[in-house]
């Protein structure tokens, strides 16, 4: 069966350090890849996605994703934290077929410390 | 531009009673979404409009969830009745169109609490 898996439910960091969140894809075949986050009482945000060309795709408010095939994996990065990066981050994939149905994952809750 | 627009944002019902949601889309998005989130979960699809026609409810329990967008825009999430494992956050989203390359845009979501 197609899924999402995000491995690790809570995540805390230090404001200014690194953070990476980790996603794996089950597919079939390669599919299409998000990140969202979503902050307290509002709705999912995108980040990124990756469709295809360079693995390495850039999103917004400073964070990257790389798509590593033979991994399966489309992990997000960003390389200084802010306190206002808390939240949930959920990792989404579609085959892009009818629909545009998006497969979430469990998401990581981010805990930001000053 | 307006967001997508939810009401009620909070609903607290007894089991077996029934409930509705209202979504109202981002002007001229032809598809409009509904997930519901469990708490700990990623949303979960339950039905898709493309205007106001069904493309896809698949995961739509629909013995007691229905939903309708009448005229192709605003919609209604319903469920009757109500059971403990229906407590979840329900989100809508729209979407320029069904193709992938449009991007999702979500509500805030109404949180429903079954007791």
């Amino acid at each position: 069966a197609q899924s999402v898996t995000q491995p690790d439910i809570h995540i805390t960091v230090s404001e200014g350090a690194s953070l990476e969140l980790r996603c794996n894809y089950s597919y079939g075949a390669t599919p299409y890849l998000f990140w969202y986050v979503q902050s307290p009482g509002q709705g999912l945000q995108l980040l990124l996605k990756y469709f295809s060309g360079d693995t390495l795709v850039q999103g917004i408010k400073g964070f990257e994703a790389e798509f590593k095939r033979s991994q399966s994996s489309f992990n997000l990065r960003k390389p200084s934290v802010h306190w206002s990066d808390a939240a949930e981050y959920f990792c989404a994939a579609s085959l892009g077929a009818a629909g545009n149905k998006l497969t979430f994952g469990g998401g990581t809750r981010v805990l930001v410390k000053p | 531009e307006a967001g997508v627009a939810q009401s009620p944002r909070y609903k607290i019902i007894e089991k077996r009673q029934s409930v509705a949601f209202w979504c109202n889309p981002i002007s001229g998005h032809a598809t409009l979404y509904w997930y519901q989130q469990i708490l700990g979960q990623g949303p979960k699809l339950l039905i898709q409009f493309q205007n106001n026609g069904v493309v896809d409810d698949s995961q739509l329990p629909k013995d007691r969830f229905s939903a309708e967008r009448l005229k192709g825009v605003d919609s209604t999430l319903k469920i009757q009745p109500a059971k403990l494992e229906d407590s979840a956050v329900y989100l809508c989203a729209s979407s320029l169109g069904g193709s992938i390359s449009y991007e999702q845009y979500f509500g805030p979501g109404t949180r429903l609490t079954v007791t």
